[in-house]
């Protein structure tokens, strides 16, 4: 069956430190892949999407993410977070069908 | 271009009632999805519909719930007889058809149940 894994369920940062994500898949082929964030009550925007060639996809505000087919990951990166970062980040993937999503984590940014 | 539209964005209702929650989906989109977000928790795939037809229901629970998509007119998401359970956010997304597409949400209907 298709699964994603987020395992990190609150992550803390403080504010102009890196951040990465983990999201790891099970799918029986490569699977579209995809990061979305959401804020409090409000919908999810799509932040960067994985569909074939290039691992290293460039998203909005900042962010990337590398698909890493030998350890079935997908994690997502920002190399400098602000405070409007501050969100709740879901990883997902899927065909053309249905996308499955993992429980998401929680970025809380410091000062 | 508009997004995708969902309405209501806040529903109340009480044991027992109907609960119906609308999705206009991007112009030109003819696919429609479903999901349902419980509150802590990530969004579950319910159905996915293009025009007039069912594609995949595998996510809806078996009784209470219906949804449709016309030939005219919004998707339709239908609860009847709501229960406590039933409280959580309901997103809509939607895509054209082909390969290596995109969903895009709608800002979710968010029901509450008394």
């Amino acid at each position: 069956a298709q699964s994603v894994t987020q395992p990190d369920i609150h992550i803390t940062v403080s504010e102009g430190a890196s951040l990465e994500l983990r999201c790891n898949y099970s799918y029986g082929a490569t699977p579209y892949l995809f990061w979305y964030v959401q804020s409090p009550g409000q919908g999810l925007q799509l932040l960067l999407k994985y569909f074939s060639g290039d691992t290293l996809v460039q998203g909005i505000k900042g962010f990337e993410a590398e698909f890493k087919r030998s350890q079935s990951s997908f994690n997502l990166r920002k190399p400098s977070v602000h405070w409007s970062d501050a969100a709740e980040y879901f990883c997902a993937g899927g065909g053309n069908e249905k996308l499955t999503f993992g429980t998401g984590t929680r970025l809380t940014i410091i000062p | 271009n508009a997004g995708v539209m969902q309405n209501p964005r806040h529903l109340v209702r009480r044991r027992g009632q109907e609960a119906r929650l609308r999705c206009s989906p991007m112009k030109g989109h003819s696919h429609v999805y479903w999901y349902r977000q419980l509150p802590e928790e990530g969004l579950k795939f319910m159905v996915y519909l293009q025009k007039e037809n069912i594609i995949d229901e595998s996510g809806m629970p078996k009784e209470r719930f219906s949804a449709e998509f016309p030939k005219e007119g919004p998707s339709i998401l239908r609860i009847q007889q709501v229960v406590r359970g039933d409280s959580a956010a309901y997103f809509c997304a939607s895509a054209t058809s082909g390969r290596e597409v995109e969903q895009f949400f709608g800002p979710g209907t968010r029901l509450t149940v008394l």
